[in-house]
């Protein structure tokens, strides 16, 4: 069955580093997300791509998060100055379409900055 | 921000019996109902879904209904399993949010023998 695909399962980074969690989302969905989940917290939405750019973002993500598609299957979200408040699991996410449809997650990237 | 609510963190159910998990929302915009399930270190594995155009959607052992006029959605898992024992969470999305969507905190459920 296909699925989502998260790279690292855990990366842990000094405050004020950058870091890229990679996804390979399923191959034939179009819509890509990334979510996150603090610890004890609820699953929050960050951003949504499509067509090759931001679709929709939340207050969440700031001018300290980037997302890219750099080629036909992976899809990257870059955090360019850590905080320590960034330490959270991070789930990407790929849908078929943007509409009305489940999106398949991945298995989760934990963040631990330090 | 809580526009989907999960007020039950947990509950404990025996095998074999009906858990029924509760879920409100306060966005009227929302069209569009789905529930997941976590285990610990995986990702959220999509399990039901239901349209605003429907009451009621049955999936084998999982019932989700939808009272629009209160804003509730519950999900029935009958019979219980211990396999199903999970964080359970629900969410919401619709309107002009295309795709995006809005998590409930989660409820855990245990199954027990």
């Amino acid at each position: 069955e296909p699925e989502v695909t998260q790279t690292p399962s855990h990366q842990v980074t000094q405050m004020g580093q950058e870091v890229i969690l990679r996804c390979v989302p399923i191959s034939n969905h179009l819509y890509f997300y990334w979510y996150r989940q603090i610890l004890g917290q609820k699953v929050e939405f960050l951003v949504s791509f499509y067509n090759n750019e931001i679709s929709e973002k939340s207050e969440i993500f700031d001018d300290q998060f980037s997302v890219e598609r750099p080629d036909g299957s992976n899809f990257t979200l870059k955090i360019r100055s850590t905080k320590l408040e960034d330490s959270a699991m991070y789930f990407c996410a790929s849908s078929p379409s943007g509409g009305i449809t489940e999106a398949f997650f991945g298995q989760g990237t934990r963040l631990t900055v330090v | 921000d809580q526009q989907v609510k999960q007020n039950s963190p947990s509950l404990s159910v025996q095998e074999g019996r009906i858990s029924i998990l509760n879920c409100d929302y306060t966005n009227s915009m929302f069209d569009y109902f789905l529930w997941y399930k976590k285990y610990p270190a995986e990702g959220p594995t999509f399990l039901i879904s239901i349209s605003s155009i429907k009451d009621k959607n049955e999936d084998g052992r999982f019932t989700v209904f939808l009272n629009k006029s209160a804003k509730h959605l519950s999900l029935h898992i009958v019979p219980s399993q211990p396999g199903d024992s999970a964080v359970y969470f629900c969410a919401a999305s619709g309107g002009s949010t295309l795709g995006r969507l809005y998590f409930g905190r989660g409820t855990q459920l245990t199954v027990w023998p």
